[in-house]
């Protein structure tokens, strides 16, 4: 059964530090996505991690992908308030599944 | 704007009824998605469609629900004799033809059975 397990599920982050989610999956797929939801609204695509040892950057986030070690992580560089969200790893593997998902709230 | 679209956004029916949902992809999407999201956790798989050919439902997928893609183009599910546990936010994807690609998710159908 595949798994894809995140944490920390919940994160309170203070403005301008520094944080990182984990993706621990259990399949050997080499292809990853990161998800962020808003309250009430739909899923929008972040990031396509597409083989061992990308490295995605888009702003203050940064993703990578570790595919020997069955991890991925989503860096939040100096947080901002915009950055309040739920994050979510997907892996599209012959399974389709999502994990849990990180809810972020940014404090001033 | 994903180019996905869902009708409606919000539904609320009485146990028992039957409801359908509606997903519209732009025409390149060959692969559309249904998942179901209950408040506080990730989406999870229903069923996909390749074209018009339905090749994967998840077990999740009770004799309840049906989907159906005709043409290749919008698809619809359905759900007979609802149940409050049917209450969730059903979101449809659509990807490209590849294998793998990038799902965009539309902006969900929100149902609430009473």
């Amino acid at each position: 059964e595949l798994k894809v397990e995140q944490n920390p599920l919940f994160l309170s982050m203070q403005e301008g530090k520094n944080y990182t989610i984990y993706c621990n999956y259990s399949t050997t797929s080499d292809r990853l996505y990161w998800y962020r939801q808003d309250p009430g609204k739909s899923l929008e695509s972040l990031f396509v991690l597409l083989s061992n040892g990308a490295v995605k950057q888009e702003g203050r986030l940064m993703a990578s992908l570790d595919t020997k070690a069955r991890l991925s992580t989503l860096h939040i560089t100096a947080a901002v308030h915009d950055l309040s969200a739920t994050y979510f790893c997907f892996l599209n593997d012959y399974k389709l599944s999502f994990g849990a998902g990180t809810t972020v709230t940014v404090r001033a | 704007d994903t180019g996905v679209s869902q009708d409606p956004r919000h539904k609320i029916t009485k146990r028992g009824q039957n409801v359908t949902f509606r997903c519209d992809p732009i025409s390149e999407h060959n692969r559309l998605y249904w998942y179901r999201q209950t408040l506080g956790q990730g989406p999870e798989f229903l069923t996909y469609f390749q074209n018009e050919a339905q090749l994967e439902k998840s077990r999740l997928l009770s004799d309840r629900f049906s989907a159906e893609r005709p043409k290749g183009s919008f698809s619809t599910l359905e759900i007979q004799r609802t149940e409050q546990g049917d209450s969730a936010m059903y979101l449809c994807a659509a990807s490209g033809g590849q294998y793998q690609e990038t799902q965009y998710f539309g902006p969900g159908t929100r149902l609430l059975v009473l």
